[in-house]
């Protein structure tokens, strides 16, 4: 069994609509939860970084964590073209620089004009 | 500022050939890292190293070879290429993160490597 669980996709949406991507997880000391952006044939770029449980929300973006279900979600509002792409979630025990990221394989996202 | 940068973009091998896929940061970063990304597996971590002079392994590591001589340079040498060596290759860098830092990791553009 994976440490992390991540539903591949592909997911299609029309324009404008609500995205939610999700990931599960069964390692308890993981603390730090990240979502990174991953646009085709380029490598992946930080989205969103939260600590433990709760939300953030940054724009049209929003991060929720769930540690007692270690559970995970990333919202999208007003989902526009530019946001098709692959998501990867991730996630660390402590945010020390030797610290391995352990990352879900990824959900590839296409939003619809 | 370039960020992180790799070379080459793209590299056909054949088994058994040898060679280095080169990553360079200029952000000054203490922890650089490499991974590969397989469908279906995610990012996998080969080496890391947490500044000039120190490496260690990661969860993938064998037939693959790191050194860090300088801050800026990370490169990751194939010793004898295998098929299952076929993938795309990420260099990544960040500040030692500690404490409530928010950075993470700095992806380079990747390296897609086919071996024949």
């Amino acid at each position: 069994q994976k440490e992390v669980e991540q539903d591949p996709g592909p997911l299609s949406v029309p324009e404008g609509a609500i995205v939610s991507l999700n990931c599960t997880y069964s390692n308890s000391a993981f603390q730090y939860f990240m979502w990174y952006r991953q646009y085709s044939r380029k490598g992946p770029e930080l989205l969103m970084y939260t600590y433990s449980s709760g939300n953030k929300e940054d724009g049209r973006f929003t991060a929720q964590v769930d540690k007692s279900s270690k559970y995970i979600s990333l919202f999208i509002r007003d989902s526009q073209p530019s946001d098709s792409a692959t998501y990867l979630c991730a996630m660390s025990r402590s945010n020390f620089g030797n610290e391995k990221l352990t990352f879900g394989t990824g959900t590839r996202l296409t939003i619809i004009p | 500022n370039a960020g992180v940068t790799q070379t080459p973009k793209f590299q056909v091998l054949k088994t058994g050939q040898s060679m280095t896929l080169q990553c360079a940061q200029d952000m000054n970063h203490e922890y650089m890292s490499w991974y590969r990304q397989d469908p279906g597996m995610g990012l996998r971590l080969i080496h890391y190293s947490v500044g000039a002079g120190i490496t260690d392994q990661g969860e993938v590591p064998n037939g693959y070879n790191v050194s860090r001589s300088t801050t800026e340079d990370f490169p990751l040498r194939l010793l004898s290429a295998a098929p299952s060596q076929t993938s795309v290759y990420f260099c990544a860098s960040s500040r030692d993160l500690g404490q409530e830092n928010q950075e993470t990791q700095y992806f380079g553009p990747g390296t897609r490597l086919l071996v024949l």
